[in-house]
């Protein structure tokens, strides 16, 4: 079946710093990759997609490459900021009989300090 | 952008009550709405998918009889969890399918059952 592995956080990095939050998946076809954000008593947000390989998905200076390769979907942002401490979630939509549902990674706190 | 909204929020009920969750979609109409349970610090597994007009369709082990959900206009879709249980404490969430094929989540209805 479908499955997302997102690294383990919590993550605690000091304003500037560089992020990386690690995303592989397992799937049949060719699968839609989605990072989700969500801040503390909100929904989960959109944050950037890509729906096939090699395409870059990018919003608000954090960005994402699919490498069919590797099945990978890394998040990056070179200079995270305290208003960016939320949940991330890497998410993939599958094809075929799966289409519409979204499987999610188990997501991963990222706290951002002054 | 597109916004659903839950309600209520917060709900606190004895074991053995119904409680109803509605989800609905405030500026965009939805044919497919998804229902999600999350758990403390995990992701978001998926319940059922909701298909205006028709009946839901469940992920395995999700039980129809206890999670009832009725999606009767392409605005609103409600998720009733009958005869609660402490086991049934969770946080719910909605989301809502556009025209554009992106999904877009409701705020979550956090459950407490007593």
């Amino acid at each position: 079946g479908n499955s997302v592995t997102q690294m383990e956080g919590p993550v605690t990095l000091s304003e500037e710093a560089f992020l990386t939050i690690n995303c592989t998946y397992t799937a049949t076809g060719y699968p839609s990759l989605f990072w989700y954000v969500q801040y503390p008593g909100e929904g989960l947000q959109l944050l950037l997609k890509a729906t096939k390989a090699d395409d870059k998905g990018s919003n608000k200076g954090f960005e994402a490459t699919y490498r069919k390769e590797t099945t990978s979907f890394h998040l990056e942002k070179g200079s995270v900021q305290v208003s960016d401490s939320a949940v991330y979630f890497c998410a993939l939509k599958a094809g075929g009989t799966s289409y519409g549902k979204l499987t999610f990674g188990q997501g991963t706190i990222l706290t951002v300090h002054p | 952008g597109a916004v659903v909204s839950q309600h209520p929020s917060r709900v606190i009920c004895k074991s053995g009550t119904s409680v109803k969750i509605e989800c609905r979609s405030l500026d965009f109409q939805a044919t497919t709405m998804f229902w999600y349970r999350q758990f403390p610090k995990q992701s978001l597994m998926l319940m059922a998918t909701s298909n205006e007009g028709s009946k839901a369709t469940y992920e395995q082990g999700v039980e129809k009889d206890k999670f009832l959900i009725n999606h009767a206009s392409l605005t609103l879709s409600t998720l009733t969890v009958t005869s609660a249980h402490p086991e049934d404490s969770s946080f719910y969430i909605c989301s809502a399918e556009s025209r554009l094929d992106e999904q877009f989540f409701g705020p979550g209805t956090r459950l407490t059952v007593l």
